[in-house]
């Protein structure tokens, strides 16, 4: 079975402060993929990567970047956290050229 | 840009009955995917379609990839308190990326 997982179930920051948030993914993917999802607004691409090293911005990369030095890992990084990004963050994963993608447990960060 | 419009947005049904929803397509799509996202967890992957008039089970879900490539159905049948939660359609976009609906919430009452 394909695994994902991401590094916290729950957090909670303050605003102004940095946040990292990460995905591994056991199944040699090629693609990874961050979103955030809110109620009545569905998911919402933030950013995604092709492969190593690569990354593309989605539909809201605003206040957000990237990392991925490995294959198996990518992470979120919000630069100074503010309360607008309050969400829940998925991470998803797929193998190059297959349309499905497979989902983390997500992450509901809370900055106050 | 392509949409995904998804009907209904909430259902609140009792256990043992049978759920349909459907999702529409303002496109075409080679395929269709269906995934369940249970309160407070990641969307996960129910069913999977890749060809026009396919009919797929899984227990008690079945869904069906429209012969016109613009819509999909999901049907579950004697529904059960555990299949609460929100139902999300999704198809591949031009740019290599998956729209999503916007989810049919599942309620359950026994």
């Amino acid at each position: 079975d394909v695994k994902v997982t991401q590094s916290s179930r729950y957090l909670v920051k303050r605003t102004g402060e940095k946040v990292f948030l990460e995905c591994v993914q056991d199944m040699d993917h090629e693609n990874m993929f961050w979103y955030r999802q809110d109620p009545g607004l569905g998911l919402r691409l933030i950013y995604f990567s092709y492969d190593v090293k690569m990354k593309e911005k989605g539909d809201i990369p605003e206040g957000y970047s990237v990392s991925r030095e490995k294959k198996e890992r990518f992470s979120l990084i919000l630069e100074s956290a503010s309360t607008n990004q309050t969400s829940m963050y998925l991470c998803a994963s797929r193998k190059q050229g297959v349309e499905t993608q497979y989902f983390g447990p997500g992450t509901r960060l809370l900055v106050l | 840009g392509q949409q995904l419009n998804q009907s209904p947005q909430s259902m609140f049904i009792q256990e043992g009955e049978d759920v349909s929803m459907n999702c529409t397509s303002s496109s075409i799509f080679n395929t269709w995917l269906w995934y369940k996202q249970d309160p407070g967890e990641g969307p996960v992957l129910l069913i999977a379609l890749y060809k026009a008039g396919e009919l797929t089970s899984n227990g008690r879900l079945t869904a069906q990839f429209g012969i016109t490539r613009k819509d999909s159905f999901l049907n579950i049948s004697a529904s059960i308190p555990s299949d609460v939660g929100i139902y999300f359609c999704a198809g591949p976009a031009y740019t290599d990326k998956l729209i999503f609906g916007t989810g049919t919430r599942l309620q359950v009452f026994p």
